[in-house]
């Protein structure tokens, strides 16, 4: 079975600082696909960023980039020069070839400070 | 492009009542998703569809049904409402694997 793990259920960081926040996953599939959302206050889900398991290089989209570490089974969303508007909770997801069924973790909230 | 639509987006039921969550998609995505979130937590997957008139559990399906009878519509049934089923449901559709869910704004019950 899948299983995603976000082990910090919060995080602070200063304005203009870059953040990592931590997803690690458990899956016997060698194909899947790794999955960050980013939910604000508002609640809405907000697709942020992808890794595909066979993916050679390390996705980015524009300020966040994705740390992956296939050996580990991390995959790390790091966020460059924070903004006050990134203040959300975040989700990591996996999805394997092998189901249709995402499973999410339980996210980290981040509060980024002025 | 309206993508994933759920109606109504808050409702407060009565013990026992029920109702019908509704999800729309406009993008022509054969997977649809039905999750609950409750305060402070992820989400929980109560029922999926891979096409028109295949629908399947999914973690937390006691107390839910779903049908699939077009691509288009995913209505989520609530038969008898209980108050562990306050929660925010969020609707989502995806194409290939590849590709992220699209969600819905979700919907808010309250159950009292």
């Amino acid at each position: 079975a899948q299983k995603i793990t976000q082990t910090q259920p919060g995080m602070f960081v200063q304005e203009k600082e870059a953040v990592t926040l931590d997803c690690t996953y458990d899956t016997s599939d060698p194909s899947y696909g790794l999955f960050w959302y980013k939910q604000p206050s508002s609640g809405e889900m907000i697709f942020l960023i992808y890794q595909g398991s066979y993916d050679q290089q390390n996705a980015t989209e524009g300020r966040y980039s994705l740390n992956f570490q296939k050996a580990r089974k991390s995959a790390n969303l790091v966020i460059s020069a924070s903004q006050l508007g990134d203040s959300a909770m975040y989700f990591c997801a996996i999805l394997t070839s092998g189901t249709y069924k995402y499973i999410f973790g339980t996210g980290t909230r981040l509060k980024v400070l002025a | 492009n309206a993508g994933v639509t759920q109606t109504p987006k808050f409702r407060i039921l009565k013990i026992g009542q029920s109702m019908t969550l509704q999800c729309a998609q406009d993008m022509n995505h054969n997977y649809m998703y039905w999750y609950r979130q409750d305060p402070g937590m992820g989400l929980k997957l109560i029922y999926y569809s891979v096409g028109a008139g295949i629908t399947d559990k999914g973690e937390v399906p006691n107390g839910y049904n779903v049908s699939r009878s077009t691509t288009e519509d995913f209505p989520l049934r609530l038969e008898l409402a209980a108050p562990s089923q306050t929660s925010v449901y969020f609707c989502a559709t995806r194409g290939q694997i590849n590709q992220p869910q699209h969600f819905g704004d979700g919907t808010r019950l309250s159950i009292l």
